[in-house]
This record gives C-alpha cells, sequence and structure tokens, in this order.
C-alpha cells in the first residue's frame, strides 16, 4: 500500500543522546515536512524539503537536523541542543510544494528519560 | 504574513447536535484552506480542502466554506456522532512567495461527542 512510514512508533532517549526518527514515503512526493506536537499548541514546523538534496528551516529548527538525500527518505535528527524535545513527531508529503492534498505518517513519540 | 486561528476547545456535544468550528485565516495572496482530523494517538487525516473562494469542501457529513470577504473556513455538521471525537485543524496552504510550499496550521480544537 501507498503511503507514509514513520519509526519508530516510541522511542526513549536519555539526555544528552542524538536520535534520529525516520520517515519513508512510497508516493513519489517531491515535498516533505516534519511537525512537531506538544499539548494544546497544535503543530509547529521544523524543517520541509521541497526536492531532493535541498530543504528549509521551519519555526523550530534549533536542535534539529535532516538530510534528503533520496526523494522517498526525509529522515529527522534531534541532537543533544535540543533543550525539550519530548513530543510527538509528525512527518507528512505532498506531491510537489503546492499540490494541494498534504498526508501524513502516524507520527513518532520521543520522550526523554 | 499567515495564519490560522480557530476556535479554542474543547468543544463538548451530545450526539445529533450541530457541530461549527470556527477558523479564520491571515494570508498573502490566495491559499489552499484544509480541516484536517485527528484520533488519539494517531497523525492527522484530510477531511475536507477547498481550493479557491467560494468552493465548499465536504466528507462525512461535515462541510466548510472558502470565504474570502470573511477570511473564514468554519467547520460544521449537521448531526454529530460518537465516533466525530477526535482534534480538529484548520490549516492553510501558501501557494506563492517565499513561503511557498509551507502549511500553517491552527492550534487544534478538541471535540467530544457523549451519547
Amino acid at each position: 500500500d501507498g503511503g507514509i512510514t514513520q519509526s519508530p512508533k516510541y522511542l526513549f532517549r536519555k539526555e544528552g543522546q542524538n536520535v534520529t526518527l525516520s520517515c519513508e514515503q512510497n508516493l513519489n512526493h517531491d515535498a516533505m515536512y516534519w511537525y512537531r506536537q506538544d499539548p494544546g499548541q497544535g503543530l509547529r514546523l521544523i524543517y520541509y524539503s521541497q526536492i531532493v538534496n535541498d530543504f528549509q528551516k521551519g519555526d523550530i529548527a534549533e536542535g534539529y537536523s535532516v538530510s534528503r538525500e533520496k526523494k522517498e527518505s526525509f529522515p529527522l535528527t534531534v541532537t543533544s541542543a535540543q533543550k525539550n524535545p519530548t513530543a510527538f513527531y509528525l512527518c507528512a508529503s505532498r506531491v510537489t510544494a503546492t499540490g494541494n492534498t498534504i498526508y501524513f505518517g502516524e507520527g513518532s513519540w520521543l520522550t526523554v528519560v | 504574513g499567515n495564519s490560522v486561528t480557530q476556535m479554542e476547545g474543547p468543544v463538548t456535544l451530545s450526539e445529533e447536535a450541530f457541530l461549527t468550528i470556527n477558523c479564520t485565516y491571515t494570508a498573502t495572496g490566495y491559499p489552499s484552506l484544509f480541516w484536517y482530523v485527528q484520533y488519539p494517538g494517531e497523525g492527522l487525516q484530510l477531511l475536507l480542502k477547498a481550493t479557491k473562494a467560494d468552493d465548499k469542501g465536504s466528507n462525512k457529513g461535515f462541510e466548510a466554506t472558502y470565504r474570502k470577504e470573511t477570511t473564514s473556513f468554519h467547520l460544521e455538521k449537521g448531526s454529530v456522532q460518537v465516533s466525530d471525537s477526535a482534534v480538529y485543524f484548520c490549516a492553510l496552504s501558501d501557494n506563492r512567495g517565499s513561503t511557498l510550499g509551507r502549511l500553517y496550521f491552527g492550534r487544534g480544537t478538541q471535540l467530544t461527542v457523549w451519547p
């Protein structure tokens, strides 16, 4: 089936460690996004990529890094510099940067212990 | 700049009641507008969309009309069900300029429907 796969679903990290969240899509979409969701705050954009080998910072990029080496993959690394990383992370994609419909993965829960 | 404002929740209704969740936006140009729904512990699912003024999006009994004159995209349903309990997000897609491809979301409105 076509869609967006995020892994892992649940992840625990010790303070000071980097962790990478995977996002893979087989929809042949050009544009991909990473959002962070905190209770009562809606979705905040971390990074987005409109095409392979290119990406832009969103509103809360500090402490995060991404890469877009392949069209189908857009991994997010949460670094130790991110002060409050415990959150629900959502990956999304759309056909092109102006394609109307955005599709979301099931999300990844990250907890810092 | 671009932004979305939606009514604060939570909203609690009895089954078969009428639902309205207000959404207004600020945008440069002519954005596309969306409503997404999120069930507990899951990602967001597209509920409906509208791409130009006066368009009406509809799905599963939900409706919203793109009103350029009032910069609004209010979500309505005539008779809610317990299964409609979820968080609803209004969003806009910037289709031009330096923020091409960006998506802007409201804070979400929690809806709980009691039997």
